[in-house]
């Protein structure tokens, strides 16, 4: 599958703060996924977003699938905002999707 | 909106036990996967199946797991002898290619093996 890096592993942020979090992957990508854990451990899809970019509230992404990175923008942030949030990837000609290591996420009030 | 759903959310078996999951997809979804997450990991890719047979499995996914679409909407995970290291969160997920390739993830089904 293909390899897919999301940095930084971890983030503390003061509510109503913002943040960038980051997802490279190794290849030409068919799909491009965000994912927020909630503590149920359901994963709430946040954002399929192969390329371009794309606005849900407070949270935005982009894809730059010719450099091969994507972004999640968190705007003011909140206490709910809290959890891990994971960047999937499928390769061009695959069909299974490769996950990150998760960047996890603590906004404290 | 359709979702997937999964059944039952949290089970609890012993060591030595055969389990079968249980996932609802999609309807006129065509691609089917399952997923694990070990706590505290990432997700990991285990199959998929389509037009009812593995089309890939992981290395993960030995002589123990099996799956199958038993009656046209089900699409089930069995582990025939159940190891403590089976102990996971197990996620269905479904594709269909109307709208690219986005893939819809069920809520899981947690697994503990005692």
């Amino acid at each position: 599958g293909i390899q897919v890096e999301q940095s930084p592993p971890d983030l503390i942020l003061q509510e109503g703060a913002n943040s960038t979090l980051r997802c490279n992957f190794s290849d030409s990508v068919n799909n491009l996924q965000w994912f927020h854990q909630n503590p149920w451990g359901q994963l709430i899809n946040l954002f399929y977003i192969p390329s371009g970019t794309k606005q849900n509230g407070r949270l935005s992404a982009t894809t730059v699938a010719t450099e091969r990175y994507s972004l999640l923008y968190i705007s003011s942030s909140q206490t709910t905002d809290s959890g891990v949030y994971f960047c999937a990837a499928v390769r061009s000609n695959d069909y299974k999707l490769s996950f990150g290591a998760g960047t996890t996420v603590t906004v404290r009030a | 909106e359709p979702e997937v759903t999964q059944t039952p959310s949290h089970q609890v078996t012993q060591m030595g036990q055969e389990v079968i999951l249980r996932c609802v997809p999609i309807s006129n979804h065509l691609y089917f996967y399952w997923y694990r997450q070990i706590l505290g990991q990432k997700v990991e890719f285990l199959v998929s199946f389509y037009n009812n047979e593995i089309s890939e499995k992981s290395e993960i996914f030995d002589d123990q797991f099996s799956v199958e679409r038993p009656d046209g909407s089900n699409f089930t995970l069995k582990i025939r002898s159940t190891k403590l290291e089976d102990s996971a969160m197990y996620f269905c997920a479904t594709l269909g290619t109307l709208r690219g390739y986005e893939q819809y993830f069920g809520p899981g089904t947690r697994l503990t093996v005692t």
